[in-house]
């Protein structure tokens, strides 16, 4: 168990750039998640999968926000056209669903986005 | 939609104290809560997972307890140490809705 692991784990980028963050979860977790945090406050939910199935996207920030999950086992989430208000850490997340550890969610180390 | 509330939003204790952190919660119906750990920079770490059906969780030195009726969880921590310095997070992880976090500092 390796832990969920994000990269790369900072980004600078200039306004209008795309940008591409991946997220690797804890082998056999089925549910993958991703939040944006910005300084002073708690993660906000973006949105989640369900092996390849995202099943939550309203409250991905705009429709500037994607996230894949192709085979159920790494995501990726793009930002197109950057702005300056984007510049957040973005965090991944990962947990079992339907196992007496009943959906503990483990956290990878964020990706820290910084938008000039 | 659920709303989580931390207060306060900072705590400084001299080292050994034991101390309380809150949780607050609008929808009771809540079904796991969670309580995290994040240094500066760094990601969430886990503390402890109170399922629906649980009242409290226990690990080393920290103790959860939730209370669905009163919309309330707390997270006791015993014989504060300098290490326990961050900021702690609790979150309806079915919602998937956190507080803004409690920043602690524990001085020697």
């Amino acid at each position: 168990d390796t832990g969920v692991s994000q990269n790369p784990r900072h980004k600078i980028t200039k306004r209008g750039q795309n940008v591409t963050f991946r997220c690797d979860p804890i082998s056999e977790h089925n549910r993958l998640y991703w939040y944006r945090q910005t300084l002073g406050q708690g993660p906000e939910f973006l949105t989640y999968f369900q092996n390849e199935a995202q099943l939550e996207k309203s409250r991905l920030l705009s429709d500037r926000f994607s996230a894949e999950r192709p085979k159920g086992s790494f995501s990726t989430l793009e930002i197109q056209r950057t702005e300056q208000g984007d510049s957040a850490m973005y965090l991944c997340a990962s947990s079992p669903v339907g196992t007496t550890s009943g959906n503990t969610i483990y956290f990878g180390e964020g990706s820290w986005l910084t938008v000039v | 939609k659920q709303e989580v509330t931390q207060i306060p939003a900072a705590l400084s204790v001299p080292e050994g104290e034991n101390l309380v952190l809150n949780c607050s919660f609008t929808d009771s119906a809540i079904y796991n809560l969670q309580w995290f750990r994040q240094d500066p920079g760094k990601g969430l770490t886990s503390l402890l997972l109170i399922q629906s059906s649980q009242r409290e969780q226990t690990s080393g030195r920290l103790n959860a307890s939730l209370d669905k009726s009163s919309g309330r969880s707390t997270l006791y921590i015993a014989a504060s140490q300098p290490g326990d310095s961050a900021t702690y997070l609790c979150a309806d992880n079915n919602d998937m809705r956190f507080g803004a976090g409690t920043r602690l500092t524990v001085k020697p």
